[in-house]
Parts: structure tokens; sequence; C-alpha cells
């Protein structure tokens, strides 16, 4: 069974604060790590992915991957008010058949102004 | 370069009808995912087809549910006989031919509502 965990939040964080954005994954054949945002209503939209051990920056994103401890994070430096979303974790399993993508349930993040 | 493109963006069928939700990928990408969102919650992965090959229905239910992604034209996920636990939103991603890092990308979705 392979799985992707997020806390579900809502996570709160007053404005222009970090928000941190936690995932652990179960397969350790998962290559790749996708962050995605979805705003209600809308479809989800990529943000950021990263393969290599470490971090991974990106404007006021940091994505940051440890694979010995199966995990994977995201980093919101400033955050805004419009960052207020739900951010999905991906994990990207290859296996005999081709790959997959398999998604945590997703973390709702709440910027107070 | 069109994104990936679903239709329609809004569908209301009657409990028992059919329901046809079509997903064309992106230019030159082979994999179709499809996955289905019900309010406030996460998305559930339902199926992934490469052209032509169903790789992985393991999360689409047993019964009422099927998809294919023919050699030409888009992908079509049907559901037969709809209930009204069927109403949600259906979303559709696709990427390239595998290497690692490659992402999905998402079409604006369906969303299925069931009277």
């Amino acid at each position: 069974q392979k799985e992707v965990e997020q806390n579900s939040g809502p996570l709160s964080v007053p404005e222009g604060a970090i928000a941190s954005l936690n995932c652990t994954y179960s397969d350790r054949g998962s290559q790749s790590f996708f962050w995605y945002r979805q705003y209600s209503g809308k479809s989800p939209e990529l943000i950021m992915f990263i393969y290599s051990n470490g971090d991974k920056e990106d404007g006021r994103f940091t994505a940051q991957l440890n694979k010995a401890s199966q995990y994977v994070s995201l980093l919101i430096r400033d955050s805004q008010p419009s960052d207020s979303a739900t951010y999905l974790c991906a994990v990207n399993i290859r296996d005999n058949y081709g790959q997959n993508f398999v998604f945590g349930p997703g973390t709702r993040l709440s910027v107070l102004p | 370069n069109a994104g990936v493109m679903q239709n329609p963006r809004h569908l209301v069928r009657r409990r028992g009808q059919e329901a046809r939700l079509r997903c064309s990928p992106m230019k030159g990408h082979s994999h179709v995912y499809w996955y289905r969102q019900l309010p406030e919650e996460g998305l559930k992965f339902m199926v992934y087809l490469q052209k032509e090959n169903i790789i992985d229905e393991s999360g689409m239910p047993k019964e009422r549910f099927s998809a294919e992604f023919p050699k030409e034209g888009p992908s079509i996920l049907r559901i037969q006989q709809v209930v009204r636990g069927d109403s949600a939103a259906y979303f559709c991603a696709s990427s390239p031919a595998g290497r690692s890092g490659t992402e999905a990308f998402f079409g604006q979705g369906t969303r299925l509502t069931v009277v």
C-alpha cells in the first residue's frame, strides 16, 4: 500500500510569517516529489518538484527532501493571504508498468492578515 | 500549447443516467490519470492509462465505472447508472512518458452533480 500522509490542518499563520507544510511517504521506491496548490473550487496547480535530497528554492517557496526519513516539506516565506489554499503533496512512483502519482490528503493553509 | 482540456466543466445527471467525462491531455503527453475529489477532501486516485492501455485501475470502483484512452481522441471516464454518491469533481492529469521529475498537469475538472 503506497501512502502519502499530510496533516490536514487547518494551519494558520500570520501574514509575513513562515508556513511549514510537511509530508511523509511510505514507498522507498518513490523518485520524485511534488507540491501542488489548490484553491477552493479550482484544480491543483504545480508549485514545485524535487527529486534530490536537500533544498530547492523558488522565490518564496523552498522544498526540502530527506529520502532516508521519507519526508518532504514545503516552506513558504513571507506568507501572504493569497497563499491561503490547500497544499497537496504528491509522490511519483515508478513500477513495472510506468509511473503513477499518489497524492496526500492535503493541508489547508490559512494566512491571517 | 494548450493545457489539459476537460469537458464538460459541469455535468448534471439524474440518478440512473450515464455520465461521460472527457479529457484531452497536453500535446505530447501519453499518460493520463483520473482523480475524484469530494467536497473538502483530497484527491483520490482512480485510474492511470496510456494510449490503448489501462495501466492501473486499482482506485476505480469495480462496478459502473470504466475508463478508456483510445489511440485517437480523448480519454473517457464513463459512469453508468449514476447515484447521488457519484457527485464530485473529477480531475484529469497528464504527463509525458516517464522520466524522473516528470510532473503531471491538471485539467480544470468536471463537476458532476447527480440529482
